[in-house]
């Protein structure tokens, strides 16, 4: 079955950067794009951009723009999410997810979640 | 972006009664509206695609309705395992986004 693997719980200082990591199984990983969202404490979901596994192309929210970088590795299935300059507003749990069929934007397959703590 | 207004923000029933939960989109987004659940600490679960599609394995006392720029979620028969938040999501645009949320709690 279809499994999103996130990397564990990030603390980092204001200013910081810090890569989430999203490891996918169950399927042809280049076949689905993945995108990245994010969820504030007791907040709404909010989506941060998605990436193209089989190329390099990638698209990001304005508000991300220039603060965020997604990647891909073919060899491991693993997609990142690489977020800078650090503010405490960015203090979310991160979630990469999978759509639920083709370039669809519905999204049937989650990751577990990374919470991003940013405090001095 | 296009902005999704979803009503009420919380609301209190009782097991088995019917629950409906409102989306309005900013500007018309056809039926590129999905529904999803979500339970604390957990990732959302996709209830409903395409405004009225039921996702797989997800129980028939869900629906979904409504098209243009105002959506419904339906659960019927309310079950122990629906108290949670609701979000809808806008597909329409790549930029996709969420309502704020409604939580569904126990009277």
């Amino acid at each position: 079955q279809v499994q999103l693997v996130q990397s564990g719980t990030e603390v980092k200082k204001p200013g910081a950067s810090v890569k989430v990591s999203c490891e996918a199984t169950g399927y042809t990983f280049t076949s689905s794009h993945i995108h990245w969202l994010r969820q504030a404490p007791g907040q709404g979901l909010e989506w941060m951009g998605i990436i193209n596994p089989s190329g390099v192309s990638t698209s990001y929210a304005q508000k991300f723009q220039g603060r965020v970088t997604m990647t891909r590795d073919t060899s491991t299935s693993t997609v990142y999410m690489e977020l800078s300059s650090l503010r405490s507003e960015d203090t979310a749990v991160y979630y990469c997810a999978r759509p639920r069929v083709g370039d669809t934007r519905d999204f049937e397959n989650w990751g577990q979640g990374t919470l991003v703590t940013v405090s001095s | 972006d296009i902005q999704m207004t979803q009503s009420p923000s919380s609301l209190s029933a009782s097991v088995g009664d019917r629950v409906t939960i409102t989306c309005r989109a900013s500007q018309s987004i056809s039926n590129y509206l999905n529904w999803y659940q979500q339970k604390s600490g957990k990732a959302p679960n996709l209830l409903i695609y395409a405004a009225s599609s039921l996702q797989s394995g997800v129980p028939s006392r869900f629906s979904g309705s409504g098209s243009g720029t105002d959506f419904t979620l339906t659960i019927t028969n309310l079950q122990p395992e629906d108290f949670a938040t609701y979000f809808c999501q806008q597909s329409y645009d790549v930029a996709v986004t969420f309502g704020g949320g409604t939580k569904v709690e126990i009277k």
